[in-house]
């Protein structure tokens, strides 16, 4: 069971938008900064969204992120099949003084 | 070019030992905290441990204090992982990955290497 909790599945048509949730706690997504990663099928993952929505350079705007109290959240507009993926949430914890990852939600792209 | 590459994963039984080993390159190495990412088969990623720039201060996820040790040589711009008392649900995708200590800032990841527990 992870400390952050996302959806384990999202889709949706190409072109339009999907937003995928991270929820959690006052220790962890409630004082800290939220870390996005793509994990496309075989490969290592990847920084998407830094410091809650900052996008890291050759990240396409396509990409936003945000927070709200103790959840967070990753946008993507403009949905391609390039974009079908694993992506998780992460941030630090404070109470358990480490890194937590959300349980990753697997986008499918019809 | 940034780059980091893991090596020294395998089959282990239950209870053994590995050492896993990253060799960085293409950045000032000492200006960086240093993690192990690991991801079971078919799951999602778990942080494991951090170490600070001078190696001074580690950080771990729970399930694998007091068997596991995160290290690194400077001069020779490599992290290691000491893993003891494997267990089987250590079975997992090691990735080496440049990051911050209190920020999962991870913006480089290595391919990984697997490390099997297994009788």
């Amino acid at each position: 069971q992870s400390v952050l909790t996302q959806p384990p599945s999202a889709s949706e048509t190409p072109g339009q938008r999907v937003t995928i949730s991270c929820s959690g706690g006052t220790s962890n997504i409630g004082a800290n900064y939220v870390y996005w990663y793509q994990q496309l099928p075989g490969t290592a993952p990847k920084l998407l969204i830094r410091l809650t929505n900052q996008r890291p350079s050759g990240v396409p705007d396509r990409f936003s992120g945000s927070k709200s109290g103790t959840s967070a959240s990753l946008a993507i507009s403009g949905l391609r099949s390039e974009d079908e993926a694993d992506y998780y949430c992460a941030t630090w914890d404070d109470s358990l003084v480490g890194v937590v990852f959300g349980g990753g939600t697997k986008l499918t792209v019809l | 070019e940034v780059q980091v590459v893991e090596s020294g994963g395998g089959l282990v039984q239950p209870g053994g030992s590995l050492r896993l080993s990253c060799a960085a390159s293409g950045f000032i190495f000492t200006s960086y905290s240093m993690n192990w990412v690991r991801q079971a088969p078919g799951k999602g990623l778990e942080w494991v441990a951090n170490i600070k720039q001078d190696g001074n201060e580690q950080y771990y996820v729970d399930s694998v204090k007091g068997r596991f040790t995160i290290s690194r040589d400077n001069p020779r711009n490599s992290l290691f992982l000491q893993m003891n008392s494997l267990k089987v649900e250590d079975t997992a995708v090691y990735y080496c990955v440049r990051g911050d200590t209190y920020h999962p800032d991870f913006d480089s990841w290595g391919q990984g290497t697997l490390v099997t527990v297994s009788s």
